[in-house]
């Protein structure tokens, strides 16, 4: 039964290309977040959503837009990909009232060419 | 903003040796201390956790030391093992909070 699960695990795709990686846990918590994981491995914040509210939103460009239409989804859209878009993006869910710690979705590994 | 900070950012050992990674953190409210291991190709999962109520806690060769009044708590690992090998990462922050912001890592390498 997985607990964080998004989709895909993997994408290529051409600059100027579009794209969205889906996002949805059953854990029942209440805060989603999206990080950044570059080729040095540093697990950079890009946003943190509560009850569907955007709490965080990190020094992100525009081009990234992340989309919760319920408390057990956080989505994230990316307009316009350029080459330093690529890296593996991680979904993460954690509940207010049950501490911090952080379950992790499996990752998805962008490249853009 | 939070600065969170990690020593060494690689650490090479022999199996059987021990390994101590240190986190400094800046905000004086954290009160959660986690570490956090990925594996190659994995996802980060969380291995141990202190509150700041406690000065230290083990899990079998796993455990965390925490000094809140010089703000860095310390991951060490006895009896390393080829498994043992991964990225750590600490994420000092406020219990409930919902932000997250992770130290650099540590690579971790056990030869046998």
């Amino acid at each position: 039964d997985t607990a964080v699960s998004q989709t895909p695990k993997y994408l290529v795709t051409q600059m100027g290309n579009d794209k969205s990686i889906k996002c949805e846990q059953n854990l029942g918590h209440d805060t989603m977040y999206w990080y950044k994981q570059d080729s040095k491995k540093f697990l950079k914040i890009m946003f943190s959503y509560n009850n569907k509210e955007l709490i965080i939103n990190e020094t992100v460009p525009n081009r990234f837009s992340p989309k919760s239409p319920d408390k057990a989804h956080l989505n994230l859209h990316i307009n316009s990909l350029e080459l330093g878009d690529s890296a593996v993006y991680f979904c993460a869910s954690s509940h207010r009232d049950r501490g911090s710690e952080a379950f992790f979705g499996q990752g998805t590994r962008l490249t853009v060419v | 903003g939070e600065n969170v900070e990690q020593h060494p950012s690689t650490l090479s050992v022999q199996e059987g040796d021990s390994a101590v990674i240190k986190c400094t953190y800046s905000d004086s409210a954290s009160n959660y201390f986690p570490w956090y291991k990925q594996e190659l190709g994995k996802r980060p999962q969380l291995i141990i956790d202190i509150r700041s109520n406690v000065g230290e806690k083990k899990d079998q060769r796993i455990a965390v030391t925490l000094n809140k009044t010089a703000k860095h708590f310390s991951l060490h690992i006895t009896e390393t093992q080829p498994e043992d090998s991964a990225v750590y990462f600490c994420a000092p922050s406020r219990w409930g909070y919902n932000k997250l912001i992770f130290g650099a890592g540590t690579r971790l390498a056990v030869h046998p």
